[in-house]
């Protein structure tokens, strides 16, 4: 089983609609966990942490399911300006070192 | 902004050229990290560095070393480049009590 497992894409929706990603990952002991976008030929940006007991941040919603290692960030009345990748992070229990899925591509049309 | 720059931005290089690229950051973070980010592989780490002269490799550090020896960069060396290391290479760092981890621009390396 890889570290970390997400949806292959790409996700094709339109403007104004929602759309769930979801992610595994192996490594039980894993601490923290969170989302990265990352943009086209750019470098990935913290969207948001990802806490037990959920948490919100405007339009995105993420969950956290240790005892089913499951990630999942919800994003509701999408943008244009969403389209980009969506990494799923999570740490290695050594030296803050990061995993990071292989990403899921969100294409968002007019 | 993380204060992280990298250099150079794109190179192009042969095969068999050593090839050196740096990460500077302005903020004293004591963690930083080399990754390197492929279509199908997703990023992957190369080394890390949790301090001047204490580094550590990572999942793909085969053909790479790194240096460390001020706080404010972290130099990424491949000795003998090879077309396999074609890649964009990402540089981050974390903050001190935290996972989250910020990332430099890139260098998109390109060994022909």
């Amino acid at each position: 089983r890889k570290e970390v497992e997400q949806d292959p894409g790409p996700f094709n929706v339109p403007e104004g609609a929602t759309v769930a990603f979801n992610c595994t990952y192996s490594n039980s002991a894993s601490q923290s966990f969170f989302w990265y976008r990352q943009d086209c030929r750019k470098e990935p940006k913290l969207l948001m942490s990802v806490y037990s007991s959920g948490n919100e941040d405007g339009r995105f919603t993420a969950q956290l399911n240790r005892a089913s290692q499951y990630i999942s960030l919800l994003i509701r009345d999408s943008k244009l300006s969403d389209s980009a990748t969506y990494l799923c992070v999570v740490t290695r229990p050594r030296y803050s070192t990061l995993t990071f899925g292989k990403g899921t591509m969100l294409l968002v049309s007019p | 902004d993380a204060g992280i720059t990298q250099s150079p931005r794109h190179k192009v290089t042969e095969t068999g050229t050593p090839v050196t690229l740096r990460c500077h950051q302005t903020e004293n973070h004591r963690y930083m990290y080399w990754y390197r980010q492929d279509p199908g592989h997703g990023l992957r780490l190369i080394h890390y560095s949790y301090g001047v002269k204490d580094t550590d490799k990572g999942e793909v550090s085969d053909g790479y070393s790194v240096s460390r020896s001020k706080t404010e960069d972290f130099l990424l060396t491949l000795e003998s480049a090879t077309s396999s290391q074609t890649s964009v290479y990402f540089c981050a760092i974390s903050v001190a009590g935290e996972n989250i981890q910020y990332f430099g621009a890139g260098t998109r390396l390109s060994v022909l």
